[in-house]
């Protein structure tokens, strides 16, 4: 089945400095999603993005999906962005998604 | 917000006993998915629906059992839980113009003493 890794798997910054969080998948995908679980848990969703590229703030994703790897983009980081980013894919109509094991992002003031 | 309910959020239960876990949707969706969160393990799919009465397994669907009789609602059973089944369980609903962005429930944290 397909295998999705992240890195880093910790990333500690300061408040307002930039970051690129990576994704690598190990087989073609017709799915890929960003989510960010926030420190009281809470899973949100922020990118749906099987290619391309897409914005939302200051936040940002490419995924090259011919070369297996997508990008999280965060500009000028605030602590709210602080908890865990995770990756998942999938393939197939089901929707079932393969989660890598996130990036811990910790921003500090 | 997606219109997720789950219940409970939070239960203590002991070995060997059942337990249920549900989850609600307001928004007639029709995919409906169970996923468990361990330290280390990120997500991982116990099982999933695509209609009422259609079920199918995900990774880790040993030791669970769904059923899905409501569009709306989508339970997960542990027959007889195990001190490995603690961790928290997330619903999620699958929607958006692409049909395939996924949204989660808030969670429901278990623990099997």
């Amino acid at each position: 089945g397909i295998q999705v890794e992240q890195s880093p798997p910790d990333l500690i910054l300061q408040e307002g400095a930039n970051s690129t969080l990576r994704c690598n998948f190990s087989d073609s995908v017709n799915n890929l999603q960003w989510f960010h679980q926030n420190p009281w848990g809470q899973l949100i969703n922020l990118f749906y993005i099987p290619s391309g590229t897409k914005q939302n703030g200051r936040l940002s994703a490419t995924t090259v999906a011919t070369e297996r790897y997508s990008l999280l983009y965060i500009s000028s980081s605030q602590t709210t962005d602080s908890g865990v980013y995770f990756c998942a894919a999938g393939g197939g109509s089901q929707g079932n998604l393969i989660f890598g094991k996130g990036t811990k992002l910790s921003v500090k003031p | 917000d997606a219109g997720i309910t789950q219940s409970p959020r939070h239960k203590v239960t002991e070995t060997g006993t059942p337990v249920t876990l549900r989850c609600h949707q307001t928004e007639n969706h029709r995919y409906m998915y169970w996923y468990r969160q361990d330290p280390g393990h990120g997500l991982r799919l116990i099982h999933y629906s695509y209609g009422v009465k259609d079920t199918d397994k995900g990774e880790v669907s040993d030791g669970y059992s769904v059923s899905r009789s409501k569009t709306e609602d989508f339970l997960l059973t542990l027959e007889s839980a195990t001190s490995s089944q603690t961790s928290v369980y997330f619903c999620a609903i699958k929607r958006g113009s692409s049909g395939n962005t996924i949204y989660f429930g808030e969670g429901s944290w278990l623990t099997v003493v």
